[in-house]
């Protein structure tokens, strides 16, 4: 199946500072990708979809402001966690589906801490 | 909110068939179903998907009723490493992904 990497695989930063964490499709075009949060022992939740080249779609509650998204290529796409505050300490995936493809590929995820 | 009801647990002992089953009984026609699996820890994997008809590939078959208001993914020869949760997802084809609570199966020696 078709691979997706982020990185950083964790981090840890201190409250207020803001957090880059990269998505990358790497043998295939991902022209649409999607960013998940999960919390301990709950299940994902989306929250935006971009398409490469276009501004990116939250969901209903998501700060857009906050969690900004760039998908500037087909391979890769960042999201970046602005101000970050403990609440934000979580675990972020990505997911990137092609242009031939039915389902989303998920990336391994990255673990935000914030103190 | 997801439109798919799962059991929140299952056990199934190694070398024996996992049935896991997943209602969706407000599944729109375009609306294909989608299963994943989520080791601890890691990202989402994807599994099977299907429409109507039943399919079947190297991980798992995916059975759908004929009304579409239910399905089962059957993994025919449960390992321990398939212990994970389960999601059963509804969507059109390429759609988002909403995901459910899912089944947790703990896949036992």
């Amino acid at each position: 199946g078709a691979v997706v990497s982020q990185h950083p695989s964790w981090v840890i930063c201190k409250s207020g500072t803001s957090v880059k964490i990269e998505c990358r499709s790497l043998d295939f075009q991902a022209t649409t990708m999607f960013w998940y949060r999960q919390f301990p022992k709950q299940s994902l939740m989306l929250m935006a979809t971009s398409n490469e080249g276009s501004k990116a779609t939250y969901e209903q509650g998501v700060e857009k402001d906050k969690f900004l998204i760039n998908h500037a290529s087909l391979t890769l796409s960042t999201l970046t966690v602005t101000s970050a505050h403990p609440e934000d300490s979580s675990f972020y995936i990505c997911s990137a589906r092609g242009a031939s493809h039915n389902e989303q590929f998920f990336g391994p995820g990255t673990r935000l801490t914030v103190l | 909110d997801a439109k798919t009801t799962q059991p929140t647990s299952m056990d199934c002992a190694e070398g024996r068939a996992a049935n896991l089953p997943c209602n969706h009984s407000t599944i729109s026609g375009n609306e294909y179903v989608y299963w994943y699996r989520q080791i601890h820890s890691q990202g989402p994997q994807y599994i099977i998907h299907g429409l109507k008809n039943n399919e079947t590939n190297e991980m798992a078959s995916l059975i759908i009723t004929e009304d579409r208001k239910s399905s089962t993914l059957i993994l025919p020869h449960a390992t321990l490493r398939d212990t994970a949760v389960y999601y059963c997802i509804v969507s059109p084809l390429t759609d988002k992904l909403i995901f459910g609570t899912g089944t947790r199966l703990q896949v036992f020696p």
